[in-house]
């Protein structure tokens, strides 16, 4: 089954402390992206990748980091989550780009920073 | 990268037709538009592109006028299950994406 999976599901940690939510999709696709949304706020676009070792900056990147060293593979990293970092993250990937492709997005990751 | 501007919320009844507009003026010759569909807690979820003309699809239709400063999604026949945020995207391969708010459909019996 296509799919995009992340992990984990839910988390509650502390602030300072390191985090990483992965990322992986089975549908060889070259484009993945993190979304974060928030309340009043929709959903803004983190960080994108167009293909192994390519990424860019979204609207939101401060405070994140991504690599993309495997194509199925786009973690999120937190180095010092803060509370502001709370919300809900959404990774997704596309055939190529996202402009003129559609997006098939994971469940979503809901973190908690205390 | 084009701005849309859509509806903040719609209220329709089941079994209607349901039109929401989405205004994007600055659209480039690239651009495609597409759809999202989102249930709350969940990811969004693909309904339909185009580029000019209509697309037609199993759930919706999207009619994309000439000048294509605007288009609009189309869903026959809501059912209560169709009570979500629909978000218009305008953009190319490369783009950054902006979901924007979204329009909040809201359907009654």
């Amino acid at each position: 089954e296509a799919q995009v999976t992340q992990n984990p599901r839910y988390l509650i940690t502390v602030t300072g402390k390191k985090l990483t939510v992965t990322c992986s999709q089975n549908m060889n696709h070259e484009y993945m992206s993190w979304y974060r949304q928030d309340p009043g706020l929709g959903l803004r676009q983190i960080y994108y990748s167009m293909n192994v070792e390519v990424t860019d900056k979204g609207d939101v990147p401060e405070g994140y980091k991504v690599s993309r060293k495997e194509k199925r593979n786009f973690p999120l990293i937190l180095e010092s989550p803060s509370p502001n970092q709370t919300s809900l993250y959404f990774c997704a990937s596309s055939l190529l780009g996202a402009g003129n492709q559609p997006q098939h997005f994971g469940d979503g990751t809901r973190l908690s920073i205390l | 990268l084009a701005k849309t501007t859509q509806p903040i919320s719609m209220d329709s009844y089941e079994g209607q037709e349901v039109n929401i507009t989405c205004s994007h003026n600055n659209i480039a010759t690239n651009d495609y538009i597409t759809w999202y569909q989102q249930f709350p807690s969940q990811g969004p979820r693909f309904i339909i592109q185009g580029y000019k003309t209509k697309v037609t699809n199993e759930v919706a239709s999207l009619f994309i006028p000439a000048d294509r400063k605007s288009s609009t999604l189309s869903l026959p026949r809501v059912s209560l299950s169709d009570t979500a945020v629909y978000y218009c995207l305008v953009g190319d391969m490369g783009d950054k994406i902006i979901f924007g708010k979204g329009t909040r459909l809201h359907i009654l019996p």
